[in-house]
């Protein structure tokens, strides 16, 4: 059984790109985390999102970034025109629905030149 | 309201114990640990859901005050594996809700 899948692991970004991290959970998990991790800080939750439905967004920035987990294929997080200050980690995790255990991949590490 | 944790940063010697503790302003359903090594993914320690259940395995255990919103992972015989950051994970609800980590734990263990 993969663990939790995040692709790609390193992504340059020039300003005003867009950059697409996509995460694909473990086998029969259903509820996807985003989190972001600024370097030699902690993990500051962003989305939480189950198939097809967004259930907390509360820590998503409001304007640029957007998240999704289609019924079919791996949950994508997406920033629009990004920034340098949007280079950080990106941690994905997923869970069972009724399993509080979550598990990381080995996350997407953004640098916004 | 993230948790806070302390110490900030502890350094050891091979052998030594460490206590790292976890402390939630809101009232909690369950509090996850995990380790980190620089430039990698969180790893799941352990789940604490009930209060004062104490949890471990090898020589790293667990409390949780349900009354006091805190928790407190116990490290014993500390070895060089055991070098990372640790985080408390919070959780509010016992709906699979997200997780709200804490500051973080510096820990360095020397030979």
């Amino acid at each position: 059984n993969a663990g939790v899948m995040q692709n790609p692991r390193h992504l340059v970004r020039r300003r005003g790109q867009e950059a697409r991290l996509r995460c694909s959970p473990m086998k029969g998990h259903s509820h996807v985390y985003w989190y972001r991790q600024l370097p030699e800080e902690g993990l500051k939750f962003m989305v939480y999102l189950q198939k097809e439905n967004i259930i907390d967004e509360s820590g998503m920035p409001k304007e640029r970034f957007s998240a999704e987990f289609p019924k079919e294929g791996p949950s994508i997080l997406r920033i629009q025109q990004v920034v340098r200050g949007d280079s950080a980690a990106y941690f994905c995790a997923s869970s069972r629905p009724t399993d509080p255990e979550a598990f990381f991949g080995q996350g997407t590490r953004l640098t916004v030149v | 309201q993230q948790p806070v944790q302390s110490p900030q940063a502890v350094i050891l010697r091979e052998g030594e114990d460490a206590v790292i503790n976890c402390s939630s302003s809101k009232a909690l359903y369950s509090v996850h640990w995990y380790r980190q090594k620089h430039g990698e993914a969180p790893v799941f320690l352990m789940i604490l859901l009930k209060g004062g259940e104490q949890k471990g395995h090898d020589k790293i255990s667990a409390s949780f005050n349900e009354k006091k919103q805190q928790s407190s992972l116990y490290l014993t015989a500390s070895q060089l594996s055991y070098s990372g950051t640790y985080f408390c994970g919070t959780e509010k609800s016992g709906n699979t809700d997200k997780l709200i980590f804490g500051t973080g734990t510096r820990l360095q263990v020397f030979p």
